[in-house]
């Protein structure tokens, strides 16, 4: 069973639509939940989330955690074609550092 | 920095034989790990290493496995002998111990392996 659901799996808009990918996970000594974007190569950081309704905002991404409903969203507005990526999201629990599990990602693609 | 360095970037191989992955954490960081990304599985955590020791393997998926880090700048990833579904993209990532950028991984550009 996933420890980490995120949906949409894919999605398609037209530049400058606002999206929401969302993310559910479960709980077990929670630590943080982690955003990453993955275009051709490697994923690259977005935002780690730790408290609940505490926004986190760059530029026209923003994210913010739900820690009594165990979820996550991460908003894009005024969408780019360079926004088209793939968009995970991991859940970090536990005492070490390497226990981070990474949900299948959300696909987006962002249409001229 | 140059940020976390995987050779090689490609590899086709055929089934049967070794394959070696490498990996150069970023200089400084205390933890590496090794990732297996597939489209069915998405992102696996194969196995992680503090301070070169190795900690957890549980992610290892057999014996076939085995993965090295014999000091702090250097790791391999070592698959014999290799079957084709082993084909997937393998990540190297990297993360310091403490300050900001604990629990953030900063990851490799990827080998990816097809095993024919």
């Amino acid at each position: 069973e996933d420890k980490v659901v995120q949906s949409p799996l894919s999605l398609v808009v037209h530049e400058g639509d606002t999206v929401t990918l969302n993310c559910s996970y479960e709980v077990t000594n929670f630590r943080s939940l982690l955003w990453y974007k993955q275009e051709k190569k490697a994923p690259t950081f977005l935002f780690m989330l730790t408290s609940s309704g505490i926004e986190k905002k760059s530029g026209r991404l923003s994210s913010i955690l739900d820690k009594k409903e165990l979820f996550s969203i991460l908003n894009i507005t005024a969408t780019q074609t360079g926004d088209s990526a793939i968009y995970l999201c991991a859940y970090h629990y536990g005492g070490s550092q390497g226990n981070l599990i990474f949900g299948k990602g959300t696909k987006l693609s962002v249409k001229p | 920095d140059a940020g976390v360095i995987q050779s090689p970037r490609h590899e086709v191989t055929e089934m049967g034989q070794e394959v070696t992955l490498r990996c150069k954490p970023i200089s400084g960081h205390d933890y590496l790990f090794w990732y297996r990304q597939t489209m069915m599985r998405g992102l696996e955590l194969l196995i992680y290493f503090n301070n070169n020791v190795p900690i957890d393997d549980s992610g290892m998926p057999e014996d076939r496995f085995s993965a090295k880090m014999p000091n702090a700048s250097f790791s391999t990833l070592k698959i014999q002998p290799s079957e084709p579904r082993d084909s997937a993209v393998y990540f190297c990532a990297s993360s310091p111990q403490t300050g900001s950028g604990a629990n953030v991984l900063t990851f490799g550009a990827g080998s990816r392996l097809t095993v024919l």
